[in-house]
């Protein structure tokens, strides 16, 4: 399957601090991406959608003040996590379509990266 | 709401059995449909996807769908202790122009020697 890289794999900042995570397509060029937040005992939630060139899609509840995404290659996507807070602590993951129904988006399988877990001091 | 559901578990078989999980979806529209495997701190890998009634069998695992009822479900012949993890049911759901996949919470498999 398709191959998505993610980094760093783990970091731990202060409170305060921005942190930026990078997620890239490394075998496909992916004009979609998109950004999860997991924290403990629970599933993935759905941040944001990502989309080169264009301005990153938002769920309900989900602050783009807070949550910058950025998406300005094929094959990278970042997500800034500004003024982080210990309630941001979690476990994010992006993942991207594989290359797939040509026109229109994609039902193809989501790849995901490898996530980062993110602990604010 | 678009909802998928599934039970959280755990559910417990011994080695060698068939292991059963369950999942149900509220969105009549969707169309394709997966099932993705997350060990403990790991991110979720994908086992099947499934885009037509029936079943679909890849070596241990069989994956059926049945949109009438709205139901998917994954078999997992001969389970392993490797096969012990979160087992993730995800839909496909247009919105609007765009569309995203919709996880169910999970269902945790344990696989005892």
């Amino acid at each position: 399957g398709a191959v998505v890289s993610q980094h760093p794999s783990r970091v731990i900042c202060k409170s305060g601090t921005s942190v930026k995570i990078e997620c890239r397509s490394l075998d496909f060029q992916a004009t979609t991406m998109f950004w999860y937040r997991q924290f403990p005992k629970q599933s993935l939630m759905l941040m944001a959608t990502s989309n080169e060139g264009s301005k990153a899609t938002y769920e309900q509840g989900v602050e783009k003040d807070k949550f910058l995404i950025n998406h300005a290659s094929l094959t990278l996507s970042t997500l800034t996590v500004t003024s982080a807070h210990p309630e941001d602590s979690s476990f994010y993951i992006c993942s991207s379509n594989s290359p797939g129904v040509a026109g229109g988006l994609s039902t193809d399988t989501q790849y995901f990266g490898p996530g980062t877990r993110l602990t604010v001091l | 709401q678009k909802e998928v559901e599934q039970n959280s578990g755990p559910l417990s078989v011994p080695e060698g059995a068939i292991a059963s999980l369950n999942c149900t979806y509220s969105d009549r529209g969707s169309q394709s449909f997966f099932w993705y495997r997350q060990y403990s701190g790991k991110s979720p890998e994908l086992i099947m996807s499934i885009y037509s009634n029936g079943d679909k069998e890849d070596g241990r695992f069989t994956a059926q769908l049945n949109k009438a009822s709205q139901y998917v479900s994954l078999l997992i012949r001969d389970s392993q202790p490797s096969d012990s993890a979160t087992y993730l049911c995800a839909v496909w759901s247009r919105w609007g122009n765009t569309g995203k996949l919709i996880f169910g919470q999970g269902t945790t498999l344990q696989v005892k020697p």
